[in-house]
């Protein structure tokens, strides 16, 4: 596997249920993000993780949880979710935050349903 | 107002035509990217500048950092170039690194 990875590709799930989406790079990153793209929407930056240290938190609702164990692993655990967080929500690494001219390489995204 | 403001929001072009797509920003950046995404979601980046012109191909992107703006241009279009094109800023201060999206143009090119 090279590049950034996303699993599941698409998760249906219903407002009571806890799950986890997971990201993997395969690219010798120290930074990674998670984003969220909503219909009509641009992206939003929800969470930046550099050297395994969560560096960002863009006031995102407690219901999503990130967990980095390492810098190739991200996941994000999902729990009691509203229909209005349907989206697609994406991954991207880069060799290190905090500087403004890092290439960000992304993963192909989890499309989301809450149903 | 958003700080990466694109346009057009849609573009529908024939096959061969030359495409320009406009961004402007009105933060201070130490680059400017521009990503391409593809019906499936994935989003690949094209171009990052902080000055100049950049060529890959059939794609250029250009920047003016005096009026905060930047072009990407498409020579020759094809129907595999359609995507959607986001521009995105790399913000100079305030939480250095993060990247500010624009909304996105959807290119349609037809055969």
């Amino acid at each position: 596997e090279t590049g950034v990875t996303q699993t599941p590709r698409h998760l249906v799930m219903g407002m009571t249920n806890k799950k986890s989406l997971k990201c993997e790079q395969h690219l010798g990153h120290n930074a990674m993000y998670w984003y969220k793209q909503s219909a009509k929407k641009p992206l939003e930056l929800m969470f930046v993780y550099n050297f395994k240290e969560q560096t960002e938190n863009n006031s995102v609702p407690s219901r999503f949880s990130p967990e980095c164990p390492n810098s190739s692993h991200l996941f994000l655990h999902l729990h009691t979710l509203q229909p209005e967080d349907s989206a697609l929500y994406l991954c991207a690494s880069s060799q290190q935050r905090g500087q403004g001219d890092n290439e960000q390489f992304f993963g192909p995204g989890t499309r989301l349903t809450v149903l | 107002k958003n700080e990466v403001e694109q346009s057009p929001q849609n573009l529908t072009a024939q096959e061969g035509e030359f495409i320009t797509i406009n961004c402007s920003y009105s933060v201070g950046i130490s680059a400017l990217h521009w990503l391409q995404q593809h019906p499936g979601g994935g989003i690949v980046s094209l171009f990052m500048l902080s000055s100049g012109k950049k060529k890959h191909g059939r794609l250029i992107a250009t920047i003016n950092i005096q009026e905060k703006h930047s072009s990407l241009h498409i020579t020759a279009s094809h129907p595999r170039d359609s995507a959607v094109y986001i521009c995105a800023a790399a913000n100079y201060g305030g939480s250095q690194g993060n990247l500010i999206f624009g909304k996105g143009t959807k290119l349609s090119v037809k055969p």
